[in-house]
């Protein structure tokens, strides 16, 4: 089993559409969450962290369930612009070492 | 933000010859940074954690003797491909934070590897 799994998609969505991305991980003792968000063939930028207590950025809002081990993004309004792969990504406890899923692809469309 | 710099970009090498990556913290000290490589459509994977003036700690299954680590300096580690092969043609990327506390991890921009 995967660490850190997410459906790769893509995901077709219309712009104005709103669009949630699931992620669940392994490790039980894992501390740190967080969505990157790639751009082709360039280096992962944060998005946000993720908190137990939910946190919301604008558009964007994440949320962390520790029991089931999972965590969600959820974009309001998307825009073009919000084409990308998006990272989940979960910290190993102590070692600051970053495990990253596959990454779910959004395709915003006109 | 914090500036993680790596060269080159992208690079071309012929099968059995080395080549070097540089990753470099640009505004701040980093005394830890991290190798990842990336193959198509697959996940970020950890190679190795660089850690300034000792060894780096590699993760399972990657080679030290192929994948040497440098991290001479608080602002500088490099990772130099050994004898590459085609098989290694990968996306590779490096990390750092600006202490290790910090939420963030900043990236390098990459470096495309092409073995031919």
């Amino acid at each position: 089993r995967k660490e850190v799994e997410q459906d790769p998609g893509p995901f077709n969505v219309p712009e104005g559409a709103t669009v949630a991305f699931n992620c669940t991980y392994s490790n039980s003792a894992s501390q740190s969450f967080f969505w990157y968000r790639q751009d082709c063939r360039k280096e992962p930028k944060l998005l946000m962290s993720v908190y137990s207590s939910g946190n919301e950025d604008g558009r964007f809002t994440a949320q962390l369930n520790r029991a089931s081990q999972y965590i969600s993004l959820l974009i309001r309004d998307s825009k073009l612009s919000d084409s990308a792969t998006y990272l989940c990504v979960v910290e190993d406890t102590g070692f600051q070492k970053l495990v990253f899923g596959t990454g779910t692809r959004l395709l915003v469309s006109p | 933000g914090a500036v993680v710099s790596q060269h080159p970009s992208r690079v071309i090498c012929k099968s059995g010859t080395s080549v070097k990556i540089e990753c470099r913290s640009l505004d701040f000290q980093a005394t830890t940074m991290f190798w990842y490589r990336q193959f198509p459509k697959q996940s970020l994977m950890l190679m190795a954690t660089s850690n300034e003036g000792s060894k780096a700690t590699y993760e399972q299954g990657v080679e030290k003797d192929k994948f040497l680590i440098n991290h001479a300096s608080l602002t500088l580690s490099t990772l130099t491909v050994t004898s590459a092969h085609p098989e290694d043609s990968s996306f590779y990327i490096c990390s750092a934070r600006e202490h290790p506390g910090a939420t963030e991890a900043f990236f390098g921009q990459g470096t495309r590897l092409t073995v031919v």
